[in-house]
């Protein structure tokens, strides 16, 4: 059983259009999190959700909007594509304290063309 | 604000070479650290964590000391195997909610 799961894994898409990537946890944890790692393979945090309330919202543009329908799961809607957009988005999971780890998805590798 | 500074990669080591990768930290506070792996086309795995001064993580070889002195979290594995070539994340958490701070990422190239 995945404990963190990701759809799609691969999404290829023209610009200008709009696309969404879902996340399921089954680890029974409270808080959930997106992040973008970029061509260089750097991560950044986009945004935290904990129990259905957004508590990290970092500088990322409007068209971006996270909804988190129950604690176990968190989407990301990505409105009017860009070429910049082109990233790998991850979910992850954890119990929100600071001295635990997180638990990440498989990554969706968005192209924009 | 928090930041993680890691060497740069590429590292390429033969197989059964001792491998160090240093990791420094700029915090307040006493953040809790990481080390994760990224194998070619996955998710990020924990590989271990320390959450307090002269904490020592530990996992499938590796090991990483918590040392608040000289604020670094290097990561040492005495023997690499074809196997741990991957990308490594020093990686974070200085404050509520869990959010990690990641440094860049070294690869790890294994040759046999």
């Amino acid at each position: 059983d995945t404990a963190v799961s990701q759809t799609p894994k691969y999404l290829v898409t023209q610009m200008g259009n709009d696309k969404s990537i879902k996340c399921e946890q089954n680890l029974g944890h409270d808080t959930m999190y997106w992040y973008k790692q970029d061509s260089k393979k750097f991560l950044k945090i986009m945004f935290s959700y904990n129990n259905k309330e957004l508590i990290i919202n970092e500088t990322v543009p409007n068209r971006f909007s996270p909804k988190s329908p129950d604690k176990a799961h968190l989407n990301l809607h990505i409105n009017s594509l860009e070429l910049g957009d082109s990233a790998v988005y991850f979910c992850a999971s954890s119990s929100g304290r600071m001295n635990t780890e997180a638990f990440f998805g498989q990554g969706t590798r968005l192209t924009v063309v | 604000g928090n930041s993680v500074t890691q060497m740069e990669g590429p590292v390429t080591l033969s197989e059964e070479a001792f491998l160090t990768i240093n990791c420094t930290y700029t915090a307040t506070g006493y953040p809790s650290l990481f080390w994760y792996v990224q194998y070619p086309g996955e998710g990020l795995q924990l590989l271990l964590k320390a959450t307090k001064a002269d904490d020592k993580g530990s996992n499938k070889g590796f090991e990483a000391t918590y040392r608040k002195e000289t604020t670094s979290f290097h990561l040492e594995k005495g023997s690499v195997q074809v196997s741990d070539s991957a990308v490594y994340f020093c990686a974070l958490v200085g404050d509520s909610w869990g959010k990690l701070q990641f440094g860049a990422g070294t690869q790890v190239v294994v040759t046999p």
